[in-house]
């Protein structure tokens, strides 16, 4: 069973770049058929989808943040990453990283982090 | 506001059967499959439910999912305390923007 674990700042101050890292655990990123995924979720709200990216590379983002996020992946340590830059209060969320058999769902899930943008 | 659109909330009794509706467009439910997470309180999202009816091993078959047209359900039978979560909807929205969308989520109170 594959199993993910977020890592990265718990606290970013505005303006600034909000990084997080996703490793995998149970499963290897390079063996291809999975989307590795990020999702977050503002305090007491629901949850909004940021983009994923394929084993090969190729990444498809949320129209609504495309211009500020980039999600790679590093295949030798299983990883994949996500950056938002030019953060704001509004990106104070719960991030979760998950692995997606199809583009369009999520099977495994993180335990989450919360990320707070603050100055 | 969310593109999907679910009840806030919703109750029963243990024992009952209950229902939580998810209401979309052509451009998401209407063409595209749907899923159903559920989040139980301080917890990540579980996939309940996969392509609007699938159980993923290890969901009870207590849980159902169903979808017509532009809408869809999950169905719980058999309501059980530990069922107290919020419940989510998702599908792929074939709209100018393509993206994966959710509903805003129904919060399910065992009474």
């Amino acid at each position: 069973q594959v199993q993910l674990q977020e890592s990265g700042p718990g606290l970013v101050k505005p303006s600034q770049t909000l990084s997080l890292t996703c490793t995998v655990s149970g499963g290897s990123i390079s063996s291809g058929g999975y989307y590795w995924s990020w999702i977050r979720q503002h305090p007491g709200k629901g949850l909004e989808w940021i983009g994923y990216i394929y084993y090969s590379g190729s990444t498809y983002y949320n129209p609504s943040l495309k211009s500020r996020v980039t999600i790679s992946v590093d295949t030798s340590k299983n990883q994949f990453s996500l950056k938002l830059s030019s953060v704001t209060a509004a990106d104070t969320a719960v991030y979760y990283c998950a692995s997606a058999p199809d583009y369009n769902y999520f099977d495994y899930w993180g335990q989450g982090t919360l990320v707070t943008v603050s100055s | 506001q969310s593109v999907l659109t679910q009840p806030p909330s919703a109750s029963g009794t243990p024992g009952q059967r209950v229902t939580i509706s998810c209401s979309g467009s052509s451009s998401n439910i209407g063409s595209n499959y749907v899923y159903w997470y559920q989040q139980l309180p301080g917890t990540a999202p579980k996939l309940l439910i996969y392509r609007n009816n699938q159980r993923p091993s290890g969901v009870p078959d207590r849980f159902s999912g169903s979808k017509s047209g532009t809408s869809a359900s999950l169905a719980i039978s058999g309501l059980r305390s530990e069922d107290e979560a919020d419940y989510y909807c998702a599908a792929w929205d074939d709209s100018l923007s393509a993206y994966v969308v959710f509903g805003g989520g129904t919060k399910l109170t065992v009474l």
